[in-house]
């Protein structure tokens, strides 16, 4: 079964400072996609930055990069230069890959991120 | 267009009504997803509809009938709700439940309050 563990419920961070949010995730799969999503008050959820497990390099949107580890099964997320708006709850997402016609997105529990100026 | 529109934003509703939320994109998706989600927590999967055929139900109560149209439209009928099902519900799209990028783009929800 596949499951994504997010262990920390709630994160702080300074403006213009850095945080990395910790992800984890359980799978038998060697082909699937690893999301970072935000949803803020505002609640609609905005995809931050994507990884496909059979790539290498860590991905890195502006000031959002992710340090995937795929044998220890870890994909954190790093935000540089911590904006007021980057305030969200962050969700973790794991999906099988393109030969899988399940298109169900495994959510984890989510962390808090609260920004203070 | 990147947009995944719902209506309406808030419903409220009572137990005896029937009411439906609707759900629209227009980017050529042929797989769309409903999602319940409870305060603070993630988002549920309730229901995959794969070129306007349902692909997954997740042992949804039958008081939640979901409807698509056509591949641009999805529909999620409610009728007889209990207050337990007040929460916000969200609408997603995806290129196919294949998933060429794994995307899912989501709407903005619609927050429902059951009386």
């Amino acid at each position: 079964a596949q499951t994504v563990t997010q262990s920390q419920p709630e994160m702080s961070v300074q403006e213009a400072e850095t945080v990395t949010l910790s992800c984890t995730y359980d799978t038998s799969e060697s082909d699937y996609y690893l999301f970072w999503y935000k949803q803020p008050p505002s609640r609609q959820m905005i995809l931050v930055i994507r990884q496909e497990a059979y790539k290498q390099q860590n991905a890195t949107e502006n000031r959002f990069s992710v340090n995937f580890q795929k044998a220890a099964k870890s994909f954190s997320l790093k935000i540089s230069d911590s904006q007021l708006g980057d305030a969200a709850m962050y969700f973790c997402a794991y999906r099988l890959g393109r030969g899988s016609t399940l298109g169900r997105l495994y959510f984890g529990r989510g962390t808090q991120l609260t920004v203070w100026p | 267009d990147t947009e995944v529109t719902q209506t309406p934003k808030h419903l409220v509703m009572g137990m005896t009504n029937k009411k439906s939320l609707k759900c629209e994109q227009h980017m050529g998706h042929r797989a769309m997803y409903w999602y319940k989600q409870k305060a603070k927590k993630p988002p549920e999967l309730m229901f995959v509809y794969s070129y306007e055929k349902l692909s997954i139900n997740e042992s949804v109560p039958s008081r939640f009938s979901p409807e698509c149209p056509n591949s641009s439209l999805l529909n999620l009928h409610l009728h007889a709700l209990q207050p337990e099902d007040s929460a916000l519900y969200l609408c997603a799209s995806s290129q196919d439940i294949r998933g060429h990028t794994g995307e899912l783009f989501f709407g903005e929800g619609s927050r429902l309050t059951v009386l």
